[in-house]
């Protein structure tokens, strides 16, 4: 079975704080995701990389910035969190074409105060 | 960008009742049509990935048909148990996968 792991289920951390959240997938999966999801709004996207080194803007990417070192790991860095950024963030991983399903994480709330 | 919608947002079916809930998307340049599954406190779960028109899946009671030409497709769920409450989600990919905001279904014992 697929393994998508984030590094914490629930963080709080305060306004200008720079947060980490980390992702690691066990399966050699190219495409890895991070999205934040809140309530009404459904699954937004907020970067992706289909390489190592490699990453492109999702539909909300300002404010987060991301990191793929090695290809089973894909962290997502808020610069200087903001309560606005208080969500639950998923990250995900598939093989590569739009026609393979991904793979997620269990999820990290994060609440920033 | 590419803009998938799903209805309803939520609905609510008794226990043994069958229900079928709407995911629509652009039918131009049409890829794959994902399905989700996303229960409370676990992570979201691919349910199917469906590419061609007409294609119809199936996974023990729950089933996706899938339209192209016209941007639609339909997920069933036959004789409707507690634990198939959740919201499912549709996603269809054009340079990245957008997902619907999902149709939250509760089911009454």
């Amino acid at each position: 079975d697929v393994k998508v792991t984030q590094s914490s289920r629930y963080l709080v951390k305060r306004t200008g704080e720079k947060v980490f959240l980390e992702c690691v997938q066990d399966m050699d999966h190219e495409n890895m995701f991070w999205y934040r999801q809140d309530p009404g709004l459904g699954l937004r996207l907020i970067y992706f990389s289909y390489d190592v080194k490699m990453k492109e803007k999702g539909d909300i990417p300002e404010g987060y910035s991301v990191s793929r070192e090695k290809k089973e790991r894909f962290s997502l860095i808020l610069e200087s969190a903001s309560t606005n950024q208080t969500s639950m963030y998923l990250c995900a991983s598939s093989f590569a074409g739009g026609g393979q399903p991904q793979h997620f994480g269990d999820g990290t709330r994060l609440s920033i105060l | 960008i590419l803009n998938v919608e799903q209805s309803p947002q939520s609905l609510h079916v008794q226990e043994g009742d069958s229900t079928n809930f709407t995911c629509s998307f652009p039918s131009s340049n049409f890829y794959a049509l994902h399905w989700y599954r996303w229960e409370t406190a676990k992570s979201p779960e691919a349910l199917f990935v469906m590419t061609l028109n007409g294609d119809e899946k199936k996974k023990g009671r729950i089933s996706a048909t899938l339209n192209t030409k016209e941007g639609y497709s339909y997920l069933y769920i036959k004789g409707s148990q507690p634990e198939d409450s959740a919201t499912y989600l549709c996603a269809s990919p054009h340079y990245k996968l957008s997902f619907g905001a999902g149709t939250t279904v509760t089911v009454r014992a």
